[in-house]
């Protein structure tokens, strides 16, 4: 079974600190591994993926992701927060063996970032 | 591009009545994905078509629930009759290639509101 878990319903963090989404999955096989952002009344966007090689993933807005396969995760961080960064995170997941193509959603993230 | 198109943006209908989702898909885009969103139970994929061919349906919830693909520009998620548990976000994703690297990109969504 596919799954994704985010075990943090929230996370706050003051603008200019650190940040830090967690994200642990669970595949049978190889996993390529995503994350998506949804602002508030928007569809979700895309922000990196994972699929092969190097274990850190750049994305948009300054995110960046680090693939642990030992630990099966996936976490989404950033050096230094905006308060504009505040929105919903999803991680999701896809076995690579699979012969469906679906994503696995977790619950999501809210991150509020307070100025 | 304009990006994955949804209509209507908002609905408010009664228990009984039929509603039906549309989505236009980025042009190119060769699968296509419908997707509920509620604060329960998070973000739940429906069903999705590779090539306008539905693959992958066992998220539909029951039968009230349908899904057409008609051609590579257009699809339907048909509720009938809709009851008030029905309410939700739905959202319809699109993604260039059958292959599972690829990036979903999301519509705005339909609000969803049965009475």
């Amino acid at each position: 079974a596919q799954s994704v878990a985010q075990p943090e319903d929230q996370v706050n963090v003051a603008e200019g600190n650190p940040l830090t989404v967690k994200c642990t999955y669970s595949v049978s096989g190889n996993p390529y591994l995503f994350w998506y952002v949804q602002y508030p009344n928007r569809g979700l966007q895309f922000l990196l993926k994972y699929i092969t090689g190097d274990n850190l993933v750049k994305g948009s807005y300054g995110f960046e992701a680090e693939f642990n396969k030992s630990q099966t995760s996936f976490h989404l961080k950033k050096p230094s927060a905006l308060v504009s960064d505040s929105a919903l995170y999803f991680c999701a997941v896809r076995d690579r063996g699979s012969t469906l193509g679906r994503l696995y959603f977790g619950r999501g993230t809210q991150l509020t970032v307070w100025p | 591009d304009a990006g994955v198109i949804q209509s209507p943006r908002h609905e408010v209908t009664e228990m009984g009545q039929e509603v039906t989702l549309r989505c236009k898909p980025i042009s190119g885009h060769n699968s296509l994905f419908w997707y509920r969103q509620t604060m329960m139970r998070g973000l739940e994929l429906l069903i999705y078509f590779n090539n306008n061919v539905p693959i992958d349906d066992s998220g539909m919830p029951e039968d009230r629930f349908s899904a057409k693909m008609p051609n590579a520009s257009f699809s339907t998620l048909k509720i009938q009759p809709s009851e008030p548990r029905d309410s939700a976000v739905y959202f319809c994703a699109s993604s260039p290639r059958t292959d599972y690297q690829e990036t979903q990109y999301f519509g705005p969504g339909t609000r969803l509101l049965v009475l």
